[in-house]
């Protein structure tokens, strides 16, 4: 079985620190994902990796910034949190191969204070 | 832009049949995903529909139709476990990889 996993269920940390959200795939897939999910607004698409070193911005880029400097590990950072960076935040990795099904982690549910 | 949209909420009663709609536009789209998301867990893989027509897995069904924009999930004898957000998902070529464009989903409240 596929299995994404997050550093951290729960999160709270006050406006104008540096979090570091981490997440682990071992299947060795490919793509990785960033999202954020807020009620009314769905899942929407921060960014993604679909290589080492690689990036893409997503739809909401600002204020986050990412690293992937190993396969399985997919970093999302905010530089200086932000009381509106409140939210479940979800990891997800796809093969990349014919194959656009996303498996996702838990969540990490951050509060910014 | 790509817009999916799917209802916001819908209630139905234990052991009955519920259709969830979604209808997207259809330029840029190449399949489309259901998943299921239980309140505060992760999204789960319930169907991938790529050709039109109707996939059955089980309680679950799922249908497409791309020249319509047009996509359903059915599901059948309800439980009340089945009470969850529904997400319709379209599959978007592009750049290096293939992104996911979800809609803001359905949340499904089963009662006895």
């Amino acid at each position: 079985d596929v299995k994404v996993t997050q550093s951290s269920r729960y999160l709270v940390k006050r406006t104008g620190e540096k979090v570091f959200l981490e997440c682990v795939q071992d299947m060795d897939h490919e793509n990785m994902f960033w999202y954020r999910q807020d009620p009314g607004l769905g899942l929407r698409l921060i960014y993604f990796s679909y290589d080492v070193k690689m990036k893409e911005k997503g739809d909401i880029p600002e204020g986050y910034s990412v690293s992937r400097e190993k396969k399985e590990r997919f970093s999302l950072i905010l530089e200086s949190a932000s009381t509106n960076q409140t939210s479940m935040y979800l990891c997800a990795s796809s093969s990349g191969q014919g194959s656009y099904e996303q498996y996702f982690g838990p969540g990490t549910r951050l509060t910014v204070t | 832009g790509q817009n999916i949209d799917q209802p916001t909420e819908m209630t139905a009663t234990e052991g009955a049949i519920v259709q969830i709609n979604c209808t997207y536009q259809t330029s840029g789209f190449n399949g489309l995903f259901w998943y299921q998301q239980h309140a505060g867990e992760a999204p789960t893989f319930l169907s991938y529909n790529v050709l039109d027509g109707l996939e059955e897995k089980g309680r679950f069904s799922s249908f497409l139709s791309r020249s319509k924009g047009y996509s359903y999930l059915l599901l059948k004898e309800l439980q009340m476990k089945d009470s969850a957000s529904y997400l319709c998902a379209g599959t978007l070529y592009g750049g290096a990889t293939n992104k996911l464009i979800f809609g803001t989903g359905t949340l499904l409240a089963v009662q006895p």
